[in-house]
């Protein structure tokens, strides 16, 4: 069964860091692009970041770059969410989502049920 | 960015009726050289995570309902439910994979009249 497993989020004072991980199983990993998405308290869908499948290639939304550094471990299957200087606005649920190719300009066609961040003193 | 525009915001539908929900992108999503529409179509429900319904504008994931169908091309795409069942309640998103930053539409919350 193809699943994707979130952890690392909780709560964190406004400046502090964290890092979110997302366990793949069921499918070739390193063949897919792999992203970010995340989805504040009643609000809708948000685009965070991206790496495509062999190339490793990166993208960030406008609101994270500089700050947050997505990445991943082909060997452990894992994707990665690095979040530093953090900022109340980044209060969400974060879950990752396989891309249907290795491109990361595809759909996302399996999600994770994504880690709660809650950015707060 | 490009933009996602998607209408209504919510629509209520009587059980078995069709429900239609637009979306509009800012500029074209469609790529000349392969003739793709970089536009998918999500649903989800309270407490889970998004759901790929179709994607490349009009193509259906596997598993999913043949009553889901979309189409349109451009900038101008619709997402259609022909016969709604109970178990489609649930917020639509459209969203454009053509550029980054990958973008999505508010969101059309869809219930039963």
């Amino acid at each position: 069964e193809v699943q994707l497993l979130e952890s690392g989020g909780g709560l964190v004072q406004p400046g502090g860091s964290l890092r979110l991980s997302c366990a793949a199983s069921g499918f070739t990993f390193s063949s897919y692009a792999m992203t970010w998405v995340r989805q504040a308290p009643g609000k809708g869908l948000e685009w965070v970041s991206a790496i495509s499948g062999p190339s490793g290639n990166t993208y960030y939304a406008d609101s994270v770059k500089g700050r947050f550094t997505i990445s991943r471990d082909n060997s452990k299957d894992t994707l990665y969410l690095q979040m530093n200087s953090l900022r109340p606005d980044d209060t969400a649920v974060y879950s990752c989502a396989k891309g249907r190719s290795s491109s990361s300009y595809a759909a996302l066609d399996i999600w994770g049920q994504g880690t709660m961040v809650t950015v707060s003193s | 960015d490009i933009v996602m525009t998607q209408s209504p915001d919510s629509l209520a539908v009587s059980l078995g009726e069709r429900a239609t929900i637009n979306c509009k992108s800012s500029q074209s999503v469609l790529y000349s050289s392969n003739n793709n529409n970089y536009l998918g179509w999500y649903q989800q429900k309270p407490g889970q995570p998004p759901k790929l319904l179709i994607y490349w504008a009009s193509l259906r994931e596997s598993g999913v309902p043949d009553r889901f169908s979309g189409s349109g091309s451009g900038t101008d795409f619709t997402l259609t439910i022909s016969s709604l069942q109970a178990e489609d309640v649930a917020v639509y998103y459209c969203q454009q994979y053509y550029t980054i930053p990958l973008t999505f539409g508010q969101g059309t919350k869809v219930e039963i009249k």
